[in-house]
């Protein structure tokens, strides 16, 4: 089934240590983002990529970072986490009628 | 800087009373418009684009560039309308980039 996937589902994470979130999509969308959901402050863009090969910082950059190797993949990682990135995250992508599919989302608790 | 305005955090109402959720905009340009639902603890889901003018569970929304709004509404909510509902813009030259709203949880009360 076509669609974008999400890893893990959930974590709980102790400050200071690094940290991967996985986002695979199978629709060949070029671009591709990830947000984070905080209660009364909607989604925040943290980064984005328009196509394999290049990023951009998104509202809420700082503390993250993202690659994109290829099309299908965009993972997330955190340097070194902080309580404060405790958030509900979403990957996902669109294509050119710029309609996004999300992912099901990674709960992230940093202790 | 583009930006996305809902008013109202909840919006609680019986079932089978209208129900409109309002959703204003700034930017100078013609972004495109779109609402989103979210469902309890389930990923996010595209519910309308104001390019398509199409009604979905009974949901239409009009974008209005007089008053930069895009307002959702239904006549007679149901109970399964229960949920997160998301503004948001995206604007083709920036790479279609979302941009959401913080959001209006739906109370349908039986």
């Amino acid at each position: 089934i076509a669609g974008i996937t999400q890893a893990p589902t959930s974590q709980i994470l102790a400050a200071g240590r690094r940290m991967t979130l996985r986002c695979t999509q199978d629709m060949r969308h070029n671009a591709m983002y990830w947000y984070r959901q905080d209660l009364g402050l909607g989604l925040r863009l943290i980064h984005y990529s328009n196509t394999a090969g290049t990023t951009g910082k998104g509202e809420v950059p700082d503390g993250y970072s993202v690659s994109r190797a290829n099309t299908d993949d965009f993972p997330l990682t955190l340097a070194s986490a902080v309580p404060s990135q405790t958030s509900v995250y979403f990957c996902a992508s669109s294509g050119q009628d710029g309609g996004a599919f999300f992912g099901q989302g990674t709960r992230l608790t940093v202790v | 800087a583009q930006r996305v305005t809902q008013p109202e955090k909840l919006l609680s109402v019986f079932k089978g009373a209208p129900v409109e959720l309002k959703c204003n905009y700034s930017y100078s340009g013609s972004p495109e418009l779109f609402w989103y639902v979210q469902y309890s603890r389930q990923r996010l889901q595209l519910l309308l684009r104001h390019i398509s003018r199409e009604s979905i569970k009974g949901f239409t929304a009009d974008l209005n560039k007089g008053e930069t709004s895009f307002h959702l509404k239904k006549p007679f909510a149901q109970e399964e309308d229960s949920a997160m509902y998301y503004c948001a813009l995206s604007i083709k030259a920036a790479g279609n980039k979302l941009t959401f709203g913080g959001g209006t949880r739906v109370l349908v009360k039986p």
